[in-house]
């Protein structure tokens, strides 16, 4: 079954500066990469996603890049900012596998003013 | 539109006890999904339902079940808890069973095992 490993698991970054959280995935099925942003205490939420027909996808500060042939993908949050601070995590999903999200094991971003 | 509900959001449980959580979707979506976090194993799925169907389920033992009712509402059960199923498990709802799509997510139930 697929596998999706996040790196790293934490990241302290001063604010202004640019974060980049990495991840590789096994299921080369896989076609559906969306990254959700959990902050303290709340529900995950989506914040971008990316299909295996695109290399990139962009949405203002924060963007996604896709790498098919090598099996990792990306995301990168430019002009960080104290409320960027949260838990991100990276999942994959192949077709026909529905709801069926496998998810890295997070990152804790930490935005130092 | 109401959001993904889950009720009880906190409880306490012995070993060896059982217990059920229930999922209220976002009004309109028919598949949902059930996830276990943990500090140390983040996100991990441990089923999917659809139509009242169980669609797809994750590495889980036998002692994790759930079931779909008609109005796309869920439950899931854990029979014979143990020490190792404290975590909190999170709910969430998209409207298709179609690949990709964003799941919404409840604020989960917070089971604590003693």
């Amino acid at each position: 079954g697929e596998n999706v490993e996040q790196h790293p698991s934490t990241l302290s970054v001063q604010e202004g500066d640019s974060a980049v959280i990495k991840c590789t995935y096994s299921d080369s099925a896989s076609n559906y990469f969306p990254w959700y942003k959990q902050e303290l205490g709340k529900r995950p939420q989506l914040i971008i996603d990316i299909r295996s027909n695109v290399g990139e996808k962009k949405d203002q500060r924060i963007a996604v890049t896709l790498n098919k042939t090598a099996k990792h993908f990306s995301l990168h949050i430019t002009e960080t900012q104290p409320e960027d601070s949260a838990v991100y995590f990276c999942a994959a999903l192949a077709d026909n596998q529905g709801g069926k999200l496998i998810f890295g094991q997070g990152t804790e971003l930490s935005v130092k003013p | 539109k109401a959001g993904v509900t889950q009720t009880p959001r906190y409880l306490i449980k012995t070993r060896g006890q059982q217990v059920t959580l229930s999922c209220s979707p976002i009004s309109g979506h028919r598949s949902v999904s059930w996830y276990q976090q943990t500090p140390g194993q983040g996100l991990q799925f441990l089923f999917e339902y659809f139509s009242e169907t169980q669609r797809n389920k994750g590495n889980f033992p036998g002692r994790f079940s759930g079931r779909q009712f008609s109005n796309s509402r869920s439950e899931m059960n854990v029979s014979t808890l143990e020490l190792g199923d404290s975590a909190l498990y999170l709910c969430a709802s998209k409207e298709t069973t179609s690949s990709g799509g964003e799941l919404f997510f409840g604020e989960g139930s917070r089971l604590t095992v003693l």
